[in-house]
Protein backbone atom coordinates (compact mmCIF):
# COMPACT_ATOMS: atom_id res chain seq x y z
CA UNK A 1 0.00 0.00 0.00
CA UNK A 2 1.20 2.94 -0.86
CA UNK A 3 2.30 5.24 2.05
CA UNK A 4 4.63 8.15 2.84
CA UNK A 5 5.67 9.13 6.56
CA UNK A 6 7.13 12.00 7.69
CA UNK A 7 9.24 11.85 11.23
CA UNK A 8 11.28 14.66 12.71
CA UNK A 9 11.53 16.60 16.52
CA UNK A 10 8.51 18.61 16.50
CA UNK A 11 10.54 21.72 18.06
CA UNK A 12 13.19 23.25 16.89
CA UNK A 13 14.70 26.53 18.26
CA UNK A 14 15.56 29.58 16.24
CA UNK A 15 18.70 29.77 14.32
CA UNK A 16 19.51 25.76 14.26
CA UNK A 17 18.55 23.46 11.47
CA UNK A 18 15.45 21.43 11.16
CA UNK A 19 15.71 17.87 9.77
CA UNK A 20 12.77 16.11 8.71
CA UNK A 21 12.67 12.05 7.26
CA UNK A 22 10.06 10.81 4.54
CA UNK A 23 9.62 6.88 4.69
CA UNK A 24 8.11 5.45 1.52
CA UNK A 25 6.58 2.50 1.19
CA UNK A 26 4.81 0.79 -1.76
CA UNK A 27 6.78 2.53 -4.04
CA UNK A 28 10.39 2.81 -5.22
CA UNK A 29 12.15 6.37 -4.72
CA UNK A 30 14.58 5.50 -7.72
CA UNK A 31 12.94 2.66 -9.42
CA UNK A 32 9.93 5.33 -9.89
CA UNK A 33 8.98 7.50 -12.68
CA UNK A 34 7.89 10.18 -10.06
CA UNK A 35 9.25 13.11 -8.38
CA UNK A 36 9.35 13.25 -4.47
CA UNK A 37 9.31 16.76 -2.57
CA UNK A 38 8.20 18.67 0.29
CA UNK A 39 5.84 21.05 0.64
CA UNK A 40 4.30 23.08 4.29
CA UNK A 41 1.38 24.79 5.26
CA UNK A 42 1.11 27.15 8.00
CA UNK A 43 -1.64 29.83 8.24
CA UNK A 44 0.27 33.12 7.45
CA UNK A 45 1.99 32.04 4.37
CA UNK A 46 -0.83 29.21 3.35
CA UNK A 47 0.98 25.95 1.04
CA UNK A 48 4.49 26.61 0.19
CA UNK A 49 6.75 24.51 -2.08
CA UNK A 50 9.95 23.91 -0.86
CA UNK A 51 11.62 21.43 -3.10
CA UNK A 52 12.00 18.53 -5.18
CA UNK A 53 13.76 15.88 -6.19
CA UNK A 54 14.04 13.50 -9.16
CA UNK A 55 16.39 10.15 -8.47
CA UNK A 56 17.83 10.11 -11.83
CA UNK A 57 17.24 13.57 -12.58
CA UNK A 58 18.11 17.34 -10.50
CA UNK A 59 16.78 18.72 -7.46
CA UNK A 60 15.08 22.04 -7.14
CA UNK A 61 13.89 24.33 -4.37
CA UNK A 62 12.18 27.10 -3.92
CA UNK A 63 13.87 30.67 -4.77
CA UNK A 64 12.44 32.33 -1.11
CA UNK A 65 14.37 29.81 0.72
CA UNK A 66 17.52 31.44 -0.23
CA UNK A 67 19.33 28.08 -0.12
CA UNK A 68 18.14 27.48 3.41
CA UNK A 69 16.82 24.08 2.34
CA UNK A 70 18.21 20.65 0.60
CA UNK A 71 16.88 17.54 -0.13
CA UNK A 72 18.68 14.22 0.35
CA UNK A 73 18.31 10.87 0.01
CA UNK A 74 18.51 7.04 1.02
CA UNK A 75 17.33 4.62 -1.09
CA UNK A 76 18.71 1.65 0.67
CA UNK A 77 16.07 2.45 2.91
CA UNK A 78 13.82 3.96 0.43
CA UNK A 79 14.05 7.66 2.91
CA UNK A 80 14.47 10.96 1.67
CA UNK A 81 15.43 14.03 4.05
CA UNK A 82 15.25 17.99 4.38
CA UNK A 83 17.13 20.00 6.01
CA UNK A 84 16.14 23.14 6.61
CA UNK A 85 19.09 26.31 7.91
CA UNK A 86 18.66 28.94 9.99
CA UNK A 87 15.06 28.45 10.98
CA UNK A 88 13.14 31.13 12.28
CA UNK A 89 9.43 31.60 13.86
CA UNK A 90 8.17 31.95 10.08
CA UNK A 91 9.15 28.28 9.36
CA UNK A 92 7.02 27.07 11.91
CA UNK A 93 4.22 25.03 10.28
CA UNK A 94 3.42 21.36 8.84
CA UNK A 95 5.52 20.06 6.61
CA UNK A 96 4.29 17.19 4.62
CA UNK A 97 6.46 14.90 2.24
CA UNK A 98 4.83 14.05 -1.58
CA UNK A 99 5.37 11.88 -4.27
CA UNK A 100 4.67 14.01 -7.69
CA UNK A 101 4.02 13.88 -11.52
CA UNK A 102 7.00 14.99 -14.25
CA UNK A 103 8.00 17.39 -15.11
CA UNK A 104 8.25 20.28 -12.68
CA UNK A 105 6.30 22.65 -14.79
CA UNK A 106 3.33 20.29 -15.03
CA UNK A 107 3.73 18.53 -11.63
CA UNK A 108 0.62 17.13 -9.31
CA UNK A 109 1.10 16.13 -6.35
CA UNK A 110 -0.70 12.72 -6.44
CA UNK A 111 0.68 11.42 -2.43
CA UNK A 112 0.72 13.06 0.67
CA UNK A 113 2.16 11.99 3.91
CA UNK A 114 -0.17 13.06 7.10
CA UNK A 115 2.28 15.95 7.79
CA UNK A 116 4.44 16.48 10.84
CA UNK A 117 3.53 19.83 12.68
CA UNK A 118 7.17 21.58 13.42
CA UNK A 119 7.11 24.84 15.88
CA UNK A 120 10.01 27.10 16.13
CA UNK A 121 10.62 28.21 19.28
CA UNK A 122 13.41 28.76 21.83
CA UNK B 1 -0.37 36.88 -0.21
CA UNK B 2 -0.52 33.98 -3.01
CA UNK B 3 0.18 33.85 -6.26
CA UNK B 4 -2.90 32.35 -7.23
CA UNK B 5 -6.10 34.19 -6.18
CA UNK B 6 -9.38 32.37 -4.99
CA UNK B 7 -12.08 33.52 -2.93
CA UNK B 8 -11.94 32.79 0.92
CA UNK B 9 -15.00 31.33 0.63
CA UNK B 10 -18.08 30.00 -1.00
CA UNK B 11 -21.36 28.95 0.00
CA UNK B 12 -24.21 26.39 -1.05
CA UNK B 13 -27.32 24.39 -0.69
CA UNK B 14 -27.28 20.70 -0.24
CA UNK B 15 -27.85 19.29 -4.29
CA UNK B 16 -26.68 22.50 -5.82
CA UNK B 17 -23.55 23.45 -8.12
CA UNK B 18 -21.08 25.70 -7.17
CA UNK B 19 -17.78 27.06 -8.53
CA UNK B 20 -14.39 27.95 -7.29
CA UNK B 21 -12.11 29.87 -9.37
CA UNK B 22 -8.79 31.00 -9.29
CA UNK B 23 -6.81 33.56 -10.92
CA UNK B 24 -3.63 33.96 -12.25
CA UNK B 25 -1.07 35.64 -14.75
CA UNK B 26 0.85 35.32 -18.23
CA UNK B 27 3.59 34.09 -15.98
CA UNK B 28 1.37 30.77 -14.75
CA UNK B 29 -1.91 29.92 -15.83
CA UNK B 30 -1.46 32.26 -18.58
CA UNK B 31 1.03 30.36 -20.81
CA UNK B 32 -0.78 27.32 -19.92
CA UNK B 33 0.79 25.37 -16.99
CA UNK B 34 -1.52 22.63 -16.04
CA UNK B 35 -3.77 23.70 -13.14
CA UNK B 36 -4.09 20.88 -10.61
CA UNK B 37 -7.06 21.27 -7.28
CA UNK B 38 -6.91 19.70 -4.04
CA UNK B 39 -9.24 19.21 -1.36
CA UNK B 40 -8.45 18.94 2.30
CA UNK B 41 -10.13 18.75 5.67
CA UNK B 42 -9.17 20.28 8.97
CA UNK B 43 -6.58 18.10 10.38
CA UNK B 44 -5.69 16.26 7.28
CA UNK B 45 -3.23 16.40 4.75
CA UNK B 46 -4.49 17.85 0.99
CA UNK B 47 -5.55 15.28 -1.23
CA UNK B 48 -5.35 15.70 -5.19
CA UNK B 49 -8.98 15.98 -6.88
CA UNK B 50 -7.99 17.67 -10.56
CA UNK B 51 -4.77 17.40 -12.44
CA UNK B 52 -3.74 18.43 -15.77
CA UNK B 53 -6.72 21.10 -16.04
CA UNK B 54 -9.55 18.57 -15.93
CA UNK B 55 -8.43 14.80 -15.36
CA UNK B 56 -9.89 13.17 -12.28
CA UNK B 57 -8.07 10.57 -10.39
CA UNK B 58 -9.30 7.42 -9.74
CA UNK B 59 -12.18 7.21 -6.78
CA UNK B 60 -12.90 11.23 -7.75
CA UNK B 61 -16.38 11.32 -8.03
CA UNK B 62 -17.50 12.91 -11.57
CA UNK B 63 -19.62 15.70 -9.51
CA UNK B 64 -15.93 17.42 -9.60
CA UNK B 65 -15.08 18.98 -12.68
CA UNK B 66 -11.96 21.83 -14.04
CA UNK B 67 -11.63 24.37 -17.00
CA UNK B 68 -9.09 26.62 -17.63
CA UNK B 69 -9.29 29.79 -19.94
CA UNK B 70 -6.58 32.47 -20.03
CA UNK B 71 -5.50 33.72 -17.15
CA UNK B 72 -8.29 32.01 -14.68
CA UNK B 73 -9.57 27.91 -13.86
CA UNK B 74 -12.43 26.90 -11.89
CA UNK B 75 -13.63 23.83 -9.73
CA UNK B 76 -17.03 23.07 -10.09
CA UNK B 77 -18.59 20.83 -8.12
CA UNK B 78 -22.37 19.45 -8.55
CA UNK B 79 -25.04 18.16 -6.75
CA UNK B 80 -23.34 19.21 -3.93
CA UNK B 81 -23.65 16.92 -0.79
CA UNK B 82 -22.54 17.71 2.80
CA UNK B 83 -19.43 15.87 2.52
CA UNK B 84 -17.77 18.14 0.07
CA UNK B 85 -17.38 20.48 2.95
CA UNK B 86 -13.66 21.42 3.26
CA UNK B 87 -11.02 23.76 1.90
CA UNK B 88 -9.91 23.42 -1.93
CA UNK B 89 -6.73 25.38 -3.15
CA UNK B 90 -5.29 25.45 -6.86
CA UNK B 91 -1.95 24.88 -7.85
CA UNK B 92 0.27 25.38 -11.12
CA UNK B 93 3.70 26.74 -11.89
CA UNK B 94 4.94 30.09 -12.46
CA UNK B 95 7.79 30.54 -14.78
CA UNK B 96 8.95 33.76 -13.84
CA UNK B 97 9.29 32.74 -10.25
CA UNK B 98 10.63 29.50 -11.27
CA UNK B 99 8.72 28.12 -8.64
CA UNK B 100 5.42 25.54 -7.78
CA UNK B 101 2.38 28.29 -6.70
CA UNK B 102 -0.74 28.07 -5.05
CA UNK B 103 -3.94 29.53 -4.55
CA UNK B 104 -4.55 30.98 -1.07
CA UNK B 105 -7.61 28.62 -0.49
CA UNK B 106 -11.29 28.94 -0.37
CA UNK B 107 -13.43 27.07 2.46
CA UNK B 108 -16.78 26.02 1.22
CA UNK B 109 -19.49 25.28 2.79
CA UNK B 110 -22.53 23.15 2.46
CA UNK B 111 -25.81 25.13 4.06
Amino acid sequence: QLHLQESGPGLVKPSETLSLTCSVSGDSISGSNKYWGWIRQSPGKGLEWIGSFFYSGGTYYNPSLKSRGSISVDTSKNQFFLRLTSVTAADTGVYYCVRQTPPLVLTAFDLWGQGARVSVSS
Amino acid sequence: QSVLTQPPSVSEAPGQRVTISCTGNNSNLGVGHDVQWYQQFPGTAPKLLISGDNNRPSGVPDRFSGSKSGTSASLAISGLQPEDEAEYFCQSYDSTLKTVVFGGGTRLTVL
